[in-house]
């Protein structure tokens, strides 16, 4: 299993240009997740979705866009990059059936607005 | 407020140390304690679940008390490779399983 991945792993856009981040898991998860982390924030939500063709929004929302489209896949798309979203990325799953289970996490997406 | 919060540090300790970590959450109906260690610029890694009985896991403890809706993480005998990031992670079942991240605590263990 490859566990979490994530495409790409570093980006570098300008302000107004969109792109599309991509995580994909192989562990047939039910929950999958998008956060950001910037120094001194710890990891903020910012979307997330209990299942194929289902998304909701988190703690940051505003600037994104989700699709979950296959189960495996989770979208995060930036319409018009502004330097505030400059951040790591990071992406994490979970099986349906949660107890004390825990999140697998991406490696991370590195992205710079200038 | 926020619902997970913990002290930054950093934490500064000699090789051999034992230091102790603390993580408070608001949400009283908060059922899935984690803490989870993150090196930099590396995604985070669970380093162990903590249940209401306090567990072990080696030269690490976790306790939780949910009367004050505190978890705590001890580290004994420190090692340098424990220096990293301790994150604390709280999450309640009601509804969609969403995990909350505290800002993270700064441990730098020196020779």
């Amino acid at each position: 299993n490859a566990g979490v991945t994530q495409t790409p792993k570093f980006r570098v856009l300008k302000t107004g240009q969109s792109m599309t981040l991509l995580c994909a898991q192989d562990m047939n998860h039910e929950y999958m997740y998008w956060y950001r982390q910037d120094p001194g924030m710890g990891l903020r939500l910012i979307h997330y979705s209990v299942g194929e063709g289902t998304t909701a929004k988190g703690e940051v929302p505003d600037g994104y866009n989700v699709s979950r489209l296959k189960k495996q896949n989770f979208l995060l798309g930036l319409e018009s990059a502004a330097p505030s979203q400059t951040s790591v990325y990071f992406c994490a799953s979970i099986p349906k059936e949660i107890t004390t289970e825990t999140q697998y996490f991406g490696p991370g997406t590195r992205l710079l607005v200038l | 407020r926020k619902e997970v919060e913990q002290d930054p540090g950093p934490f500064n300790v000699p090789e051999g140390a034992t230091v102790a970590f603390n993580c408070t959450y608001s949400n009283s109906a908060s059922q899935s304690f984690f803490w989870y260690r993150q090196d930099c610029r590396k995604e985070p890694k669970l380093l162990m679940s903590v249940y209401s009985s306090g567990n072990e896991d080696g030269r690490f403890t976790a306790q939780l008390n949910r009367a004050s809706q505190y978890i705590s993480l001890l580290i004994r005998d420190s090692k340098l490779s424990d220096s990293a990031t301790y994150l604390c992670v709280v999450a309640s079942s009601g509804g969609s399983y969403i995990p909350t991240f505290g800002r993270g605590t700064s441990l730098i263990v020196h020779p």
